[in-house]
């Protein structure tokens, strides 16, 4: 079955650090992948989406996420936090395949932001 | 132009009474999806529905769960005797097409709680 995973629960980085939420998915062929952000009380906000083509995707808000095949993974990065960063983000994987719009979500991590 | 809207934001029930939750998808929009986020997990998928049908209801429990997208109106989540279990967030989320995941437009959810 297909799944999409986040290693890390709970992240806390200094503002001005850099950034790396770890993804990774297992589907039958290579998926569509997006990260989105969900700040408190918010729905959710599309940061970037992989379809095809280049591995590395610009998104919004300076973030930017690799797709790497071989490691079936899509990490998703980010050179200097600011302390509105802080957030849960969500990896989600939607076969290529399927009728519909149907996301698989990972289980999110939460970003702190230490000033 | 407005976004997805759902209604109401916070919604206190106890148990065995109903839960009705209402989503307007942004205007033009045919395509409904309800996704429920438990505490500390990611969204699950519940639904898809377009205008009088549904199409996917894989992830909606068989029992006391059901879903409508009238031709007029807002889409309509229906939790009957409801359980503390049901206590989540609950998104939807609407596109103008079935396939392209790019126009995928979540609201801000409506927080159920069951006392």
């Amino acid at each position: 079955a297909q799944s999409v995973t986040q290693p890390d629960i709970h992240i806390t980085v200094s503002e001005g650090a850099s950034l790396e939420l770890r993804c990774n998915y297992s589907y039958g062929a290579t998926p569509y992948l997006f990260w989105y952000v969900q700040s408190p009380g918010q729905g959710l906000q599309l940061l970037l989406k992989y379809f095809s083509g280049d591995t590395l995707v610009q998104g919004i808000k300076g973030f930017e996420a690799e797709f790497k095949r071989s490691q079936s993974s899509f990490n998703l990065r980010k050179p200097s936090v600011h302390w509105s960063d802080a957030a849960e983000y969500f990896c989600a994987g939607q076969d290529w395949d399927n009728a519909g719009n149907m996301l698989t979500f990972g289980g999110g991590t939460r970003l702190m932001v230490k000033p | 132009n407005a976004g997805v809207m759902q209604n109401p934001r916070h919604l206190v029930r106890r148990r065995g009474q109903e839960a009705r939750l209402r989503c307007s998808p942004v205007k033009g929009h045919s395509h409904v999806y309800w996704y429920r986020q438990l505490p500390e997990e990611g969204l699950k998928f519940m639904v898809y529905l377009q205008k009088e049908n549904i199409i996917d209801e894989s992830g909606m429990p068989k029992e006391r769960f059901s879903a409508e997208f009238p031709k007029e109106g807002p889409s309509i989540l229906r939790i009957q005797q409801v359980v503390r279990g049901d206590s989540a967030a609950y998104f939807c989320a609407s596109s103008p097409l079935e396939t392209v995941n790019e126009k995928l437009f979540f609201g801000s959810g409506t927080q159920l709680s069951v006392l």
